[in-house]
């Protein structure tokens, strides 16, 4: 069972450039999440989804897209990435039930 | 206002004693979960203990234990014989909400010396 995958892992972009990272869960989670960790600042919510097409904003969104076109997956944009966008990058899901929130294993992405 | 404050940035325990992580939330939802998890220095999360709003005792899962306190809105992660293998970053979490949402504090490093 692979439970949360990230794609990629690890990313250097240019400033001004874009990127996507793939969030795929195989839980059949309705509500999946995107944080991003500074050091010192815990994990913030960037965007979330209570459910296939539904996409809202969390805590830091500026600068990000989303979009959930389909149950498993969860997608992240940078459409013009800056260096305050370096970060690690976790995705999450839960089945909306008192159940813990399941993580992917991070993407580090650096913007020079 | 932060929905999560740990308030100890930095923790030392001696190996195969108790160590008491600090966490305090904020909500008006009579509804929420409160969560602990472990990040070690490889970078995944792990999840430790939840504790429901409406769970009558505290929470506990082999050496850890949720020192849950609704009136003062505290939920403190206790660690019991503590092993080298529990240094890590420590992150107390809360589930609140329609939209389910979680928030995180801004965690705990915990450094366990032999």
């Amino acid at each position: 069972n692979a439970g949360v995958t990230q794609t990629p892992k690890f990313r250097v972009l240019k400033t001004g450039q874009s990127m996507t990272l793939l969030c795929a869960q195989d839980m059949n989670h309705e509500y999946m999440y995107w944080y991003r960790q500074d050091p010192g600042m815990g994990l913030r919510l960037i965007h979330y989804s209570v459910g296939e097409g539904t996409t809202a904003k969390g805590e830091v969104p500026d600068g990000y897209n989303v979009s959930r076109l389909k149950k498993q997956n969860f997608l992240l944009g940078l459409e013009s990435a800056a260096p305050s966008q370096t970060s690690v990058y976790f995705c999450a899901s839960n089945p909306g039930r008192n159940t813990e929130a399941f993580f992917g294993q991070g993407t580090r992405l650096t913007v020079v | 206002a932060q929905k999560i404050t740990q308030t100890q940035p930095g923790m030392f325990v001696q190996e195969k004693e108790a160590v008491t992580l600090d966490c305090t939330y904020d909500t008006s939802d009579p509804s929420y979960g409160l969560f602990w998890y472990k990040q070690p220095s490889s970078g995944e999360m792990i999840f430790l203990i939840y504790q429901g709003s409406y769970d009558q005792q505290n929470a506990t899962e082999g050496r850890y234990s949720l020192n849950f306190q609704k009136a003062r809105k505290s939920a403190n992660l206790v660690i019991s014989a503590s092993q080298l293998g529990d240094s890590a970053m420590y992150f107390c979490a809360m589930r609140e909400g329609n939209f389910n949402k979680f928030y995180f504090g801004s965690g705990t490093k915990l450094n366990v010396k032999p």
